[in-house]
C-alpha cells in the first residue's frame, strides 16, 4: 500500500459525460502528479501540482482539468468525454515538486468510455 | 525533447535464469533515470534510481542498472529472477528542470516461467 488512495476505482460512463477523479496524497506530501495509461498511448504524465499550485503540464488535453486542495487532495476533471479517453489514470504523490524525489503512485482508476 | 525507448516490449525468460531490460533515452540534458514496476492490477512502484554519483545503482530485491552516459542507456538486470519477478517494467526518465514530470517508456512485460 502507497498510502495514496484514490476514488473511484471503477468508472464508466458515456461519451459527452464528465467525470471528476479524486486522489488523495500521502500524509506530509505536497506534490500531486496525474498520469494516463493507455494501450495505444502508454504511460503519459497529464499534470503535477505542489501546495495548490500548478507545477508542470504535459499533453492534457482542454476537456481536461485539475485542481489540488488546500487539504493537499486534488481532482481531475474530465469532460466531453470521448471514447479514446478510456484508460486508467493514476495520481502519485511526493513529498516535494522535483523528481529526485520518489513518487509513490496510487491503485489508478480505471475508465470506460461507451 | 526528453524521449525513452524500451527496446524489448515481452521478455520470456526461465526461473533461475539472468535477465536484461533495455531502456535508451535521448535527452539534451543531465538527466535522472528511474525504473518502475507494475504487478497486476497494482500502481507503479519504484525500483531503483539515478540521480548522480555511481553509475551503478542497485535495488533491495537483487536487480541493478548501470547508466551509461555515452550510450544513453539505463538497461536493467538481474542475475537470477524469481517467479514472483513476473511484472510490466517502465524506465522513465526526468532532469531538475521539469519539475516532477516522468517520460515514461512503453513497458517491457516480464514473464517468468518455471
Amino acid at each position: 500500500d502507497s498510502g495514496v488512495t484514490q476514488t473511484p476505482k471503477h468508472l464508466i460512463t458515456a461519451t459527452g459525460q464528465r467525470v471528476t477523479l479524486r486522489c488523495s496524497p500521502r500524509s506530509g506530501d505536497l506534490s500531486v502528479y496525474w498520469y494516463q495509461q493507455s494501450l495505444d498511448q502508454g504511460l503519459q504524465f497529464l499534470i503535477q501540482y505542489y501546495n495548490g499550485e500548478e507545477r508542470a503540464k504535459g499533453n492534457i488535453l482542454e476537456r481536461f482539468s485539475a485542481q489540488q486542495f488546500p487539504d493537499l487532495h486534488s481532482e481531475l476533471n474530465l469532460s466531453s468525454l470521448e471514447l479514446g479517453d478510456s484508460a486508467l489514470y493514476f495520481c502519485a504523490s511526493s513529498e516535494a515538486g522535483t523528481s529526485d524525489y520518489e513518487q509513490y503512485f496510487g491503485p489508478g482508476t480505471r475508465l470506460t468510455v461507451t | 525533447a526528453q524521449s525513452v525507448t524500451q527496446l524489448d516490449s515481452q521478455v520470456p525468460v526461465f526461473e533461475e535464469a539472468p535477465v536484461e531490460l533495455r531502456c535508451n533515452y535521448s535527452s539534451s540534458v543531465s538527466v535522472y533515470l528511474f525504473w518502475y514496476v507494475q504487478y497486476p492490477n497494482q500502481g507503479l512502484q519504484l525500483l531503483l534510481k539515478y540521480l548522480s554519483g555511481s553509475t551503478l545503482v542497485e535495488s533491495i530485491n537483487g536487480f541493478e542498472a548501470e547508466f551509461n552516459k555515452s550510450q544513453t542507456s539505463f538497461h536493467l538486470r538481474k542475475p537470477s529472477v524469481h517467479i514472483s519477478d513476473t511484472a510490466e517494467y517502465f524506465c522513465a526518465v526526468s532532469d531538475e528542470n521539469q519539475g516532477g514530470k516522468l517520460i515514461f517508456g512503453q513497458g517491457t512485460e516480464l514473464s517468468v516461467k518455471p
